[in-house]
């Protein structure tokens, strides 16, 4: 089955940057997506088709695409941003696949 | 604001059926798909399904084809998940979420803020 596959954790100092990635083979083929998880509450979109910012999201948050491999950046991490964060995208066998999630700490 | 709105949570013992709902606002319920994810104790997101709530149809992930059932309300803006016979691993967190699509991509926004459903003897 398809799977989209993501560091299990990130770790960044406050006002550092922090870069997730996302790899899956039909990525190029395929908009992806990212949600923000904090803990006990639902998913967010952050950014969606690779690069969009949804209105309300801060701008710290971009996201870009090469190849295989797609990249969720935060920029002058904040507190915050502390969460679990999944990319979503689609493969020919269903149209939604999630990655495997990575935690993002916040030092 | 568009908002999910999701029922209550839920303690079964396995065996027991269960339905519950997902209410949308403050937008036409009728023209979006609707998804359900599931996500078991400390791990990730898994589709489900979707559902077209103005016609009802109904696409299954092949992990959960004969597991639950999709229904859909549109006449009070309200989707549901159910099951007949729950299990002990049937324990996680159910999501709803509108799915928005146009040409390019289909993504999740907003979601629903999550029905706990348990099930244990």
């Amino acid at each position: 089955s398809y799977e989209l596959i993501q560091p299990p954790s990130v770790s960044v100092s406050p006002g550092q940057t922090a870069r997730i990635t996302c790899f899956g083979d039909a990525l190029p083929k395929q908009y992806t997506h990212w949600y923000q998880q904090k803990p006990g509450q639902a998913p967010v979109v952050v950014i969606y088709k690779d690069t969009e910012r949804p209105s309300g999201i801060p701008e710290r948050f971009s996201g870009s695409s090469s190849g295989t491999t797609v990249t969720l950046t935060i920029s002058g991490v904040q507190a915050e941003d502390e969460a679990d964060y999944f990319c979503q995208s689609s493969d020919s066998n269903g149209p939604y696949v999630f990655g495997t999630g990575t935690k993002v700490t916040v030092l | 604001e568009v908002q999910l709105v999701q029922s209550g949570a839920e303690v079964k013992k396995p065996g027991e059926s269960l339905k519950i709902s997902c209410k949308g606002s403050e937008y036409k319920f009728i023209d979006y798909w609707i998804a359900w994810v599931r996500q078991m104790p400390g791990k990730g997101l898994e589709w489900m399904g979707i559902i077209y709530p103005a016609d009802s149809d109904t696409r299954y992930s092949p992990s959960f084809q004969g597991q639950v059932t999709m229904s859909a309300d549109k006449s009070i803006s309200t989707a549901y998940l159910q099951w007949s016979s729950l299990k002990a691993s049937d324990t996680a967190m159910y999501y709803c979420a509108r799915i928005v699509a146009d040409s390019e991509g289909n993504w999740f926004d907003p979601w629903g803020q999550g029905t706990l459903v348990t099930v244990s003897s």
